[in-house]
């Protein structure tokens, strides 16, 4: 019941294309939704976050989606570069924690 | 500059010897963590305190220490005990929910 599962394990994507992200949970005690990008021998940086008192959430090319009857939410990345090539991770927390959960991870490749 | 520093970069030990991690943040943040990250896999909390002086196991504890002595600093030692010590190691900081991350030490145990 604690676990995020995030999918896909990798992706690759065209330059310019739209790159989608996906994440699920089943504990319904989750309230905060981060979402951290991370290069190669680099910390995550968190990217974008979302709550569950919204639907979307957006921030530059990048966009959370959230379904709280479904309990998934996803990263849009919309016109992807070659620069976004990282692995991005879902994470969340529980109300009364200050823990994350994290999902395993997505590696993103864009080409030009 | 405000942020959470790791030291070393790198580090390269024998087997059966005990080294310490440091972590050093200045963002005034009252909780802090430590996570392990393998290839492949997500992030695995070893060990996290919300305050000065009291620190809490995570999932995968077993083989190692921690002190939180003061407010900036949450030092991890990986003992002889960890059975797969070889690891990147990431220190992270939060206040009011958000975590933050350092640039990660990458050990190296043979």
């Amino acid at each position: 019941q604690q676990q995020v599962k995030q999918s896909p394990q990798s992706l690759i994507v065209q330059k310019g294309g739209i790159s989608i992200i996906n994440c699920a949970y089943e504990n319904t005690a989750f309230d905060y939704f981060p979402w951290y990008q991370q290069f190669p021998g680099k910390g995550p940086a968190l990217l974008i976050a979302i709550r569950p008192d919204v639907s979307e959430k957006k921030e530059g090319r990048f966009t959370i989606s959230f379904n709280k009857s479904a309990k998934q939410f996803s990263l849009h990345i919309m016109d992807s570069q070659p620069g976004d090539s990282a692995t991005y991770f879902c994470a969340a927390r529980s109300y009364n924690t200050d823990k994350l959960i994290f999902g395993t991870g997505t590696r993103l490749q864009v080409f030009p | 500059d405000g942020g959470i520093t790791q030291s070393p970069k790198y580090l390269f030990r024998k087997e059966g010897q005990n080294v310490t991690l440091s972590c050093e943040q200045n963002l005034n943040h009252d909780a802090m963590y430590w996570y392990r990250q393998d290839p492949g896999q997500g992030l695995r909390l070893i060990y996290y305190s919300q305050i000065v002086n009291d620190f809490q196991k995570g999932d995968i504890a077993e083989g190692y220490s921690v002190s939180r002595e003061k407010k900036e600093s949450f030092p991890l030692t990986v003992t002889s005990a960890q059975k797969n010590p070889t690891a990147f190691y990431l220190c992270a900081s939060s206040a009011g929910g958000e975590q933050y991350f350092g640039p990660g030490t990458r050990l190296t145990v043979t």
